[in-house]
């Protein structure tokens, strides 16, 4: 069965620093992967996609995502964050049939000033 | 930026009244969905359909929801008799198909008093 886990409720860093937030998918197929953003209140914004090819993807405010397909991961990474990138991040899988696609839980992402 | 539109933003009723909500999705995209984002942000997926047919839905869909996707109107959900377990928001997506991007509207929020 298809599934995405992202083991971190919440992840607080101080604005500058490095982030990475984890993703692990199952799927026995090729997976279709998505990180997107939920600010408050509002609905879901692309940050990047993975299809096929390079395993790191870059997105949008300098985001990017590596796929590993040996591990069943799609980590998100930023270099530097800012206070702005408080948000709740969520990785998402497009498999199987009917269309169906998957979320992990979210990770509420801190960033302190 | 998506151009998935959702009506209204916020919806308040009481229990067992009528709660109905309403997707315009983006131009051309033949795949739509129906997910429910609880307090904790958890999505359930509760109905696809393609080109006005219903591709999948779940058993709670199947009791007290109600969906359709009309050509040349606006999809929409409705609740026939609300629940205080149904407050959350509800986000309408939609896709060219299987495997590509998701757009998501902003949501409406329902809230059962």
């Amino acid at each position: 069965a298809q599934s995405v886990t992202q083991p971190d409720a919440r992840v607080t860093v101080s604005e500058g620093a490095s982030l990475q937030l984890r993703c692990k998918y199952s799927y026995s197929g090729t997976p279709y992967l998505f990180w997107y953003v939920q600010y408050p209140r509002q609905g879901l914004q692309l940050l990047l996609k993975y299809y096929s090819g390079d395993p790191v993807v870059q997105g949008v405010n300098g985001f990017e995502a590596e796929f590993s397909k040996s591990n069943s991961s799609f980590h998100l990474r930023k270099a530097s964050v800012h206070w702005s990138d408080s948000a709740v991040y969520f990785c998402v899988l497009s498999a199987g049939s009917n269309n169906r696609i998957f979320f992990g839980d979210g990770t509420q992402l801190v960033v302190k000033p | 930026n998506s151009k998935v539109i959702q009506t209204p933003r916020y919806l308040v009723k009481g229990q067992g009244q009528k709660a109905k909500m309403r997707c315009i999705p983006e131009k051309g995209h033949p795949v739509v969905f129906w997910y429910q984002q609880n307090k904790n942000n958890e999505f359930k997926f509760l109905i696809n359909f393609q080109n006005q047919e219903v591709l999948q839905q779940i058993d709670m869909t199947e009791k007290r929801f109600s969906a359709e996707c009309p050509s040349n109107s606006p999809c929409s959900l409705e609740i026939q008799s609300s629940e205080a377990g149904d407050s959350a928001l509800y986000l309408c997506a939609s896709s060219l198909g299987r495997n590509t991007e998701v757009f998501f509207g902003k949501g409406t929020r329902l809230t059962v008093v």
